[in-house]
């Protein structure tokens, strides 16, 4: 089942507005990654953070590995209409046996429309 | 650097035929992991492939199965399809091993009446 709880659910915003969605688990995290898909295609990766705290930044995205490993956010500056979307985090869970870094679990997904 | 890519696009079987789909990855990357994606459940993980061998294998019955060749192309097999099989099933290649960013293929569209 799904491990990461990601939220809103979906936003309607209008264009130039700034958008933040996050990414919460119960379980420690040693890396999220977060991706954009948009209709019929795959997703495409946006950003990936690595270390606890850091704060990365593509352009107008920005995002945020929580310090206590269990949580990420993912801001957008400036909206525009190309930002449509759904917007997922992703990470690969550690579990007993050590991380499975090809074994990527997803959130639920962020559906973004910008109105013009 | 060409992508991900994957065929076909588009796929329609009719329950209880058998399907195969394939991924080739980025030039240079090892490993190849596969997705199902339904509105349903979402993104979830089926299998992993690196050298040939299957590493990590998700929550599916054993009509799903894969396959790597020594060009890191890999390919997944449905058979016996059930109208639940129809999904966008995703591929993905990574560098290495251990190497958590993961670049998607287009996806197959998999229909299944």
């Amino acid at each position: 089942g799904q491990q990461l709880n990601q939220s809103p659910q979906s936003m309607f915003i209008q264009e130039g507005e700034d958008v933040s969605m996050n990414c919460t688990s119960s379980s420690i995290f040693n890396t999220w990654l977060w991706y954009k898909q948009d209709p019929g295609e795959g997703p495409v990766l946006l950003i990936a953070l690595y270390k606890a705290g850091e704060l990365t930044s593509n352009g107008r995205l920005t995002a945020q590995f929580g310090i206590t490993r269990k949580d990420s956010f993912l801001n957008i500056s400036a909206s525009i209409p190309s930002d449509v979307g759904i917007y997922f985090c992703a990470g690969p869970l550690p579990n007993a046996g050590g991380t499975s870094y090809g074994k990527l679990t997803f959130g639920q997904g962020t559906i973004l429309t910008v109105h013009p | 650097k060409a992508g991900v890519t994957q065929t076909p696009r588009y796929l329609i079987k009719t329950r209880g035929q058998q399907v195969t789909l394939s991924c080739s990855p980025i030039s240079g990357h090892r490993s190849v992991s596969w997705y199902q994606q339904t509105p349903g459940q979402g993104l979830q993980f089926l299998f992993e492939y690196f050298s040939e061998t299957q590493r990590n294998k998700g929550n599916f019955p054993g009509r799903f199965s894969g396959r790597q060749f020594s060009n890191s192309r890999s390919e997944m097999n449905v058979s016996t399809l059930e109208l639940g099989d129809s999904a966008l099933y995703l591929c993905a290649s990574s560098q290495d091993l251990g190497y958590g960013e993961q670049y998607f293929g287009p996806g197959t569209r998999l229909t299944v009446t």
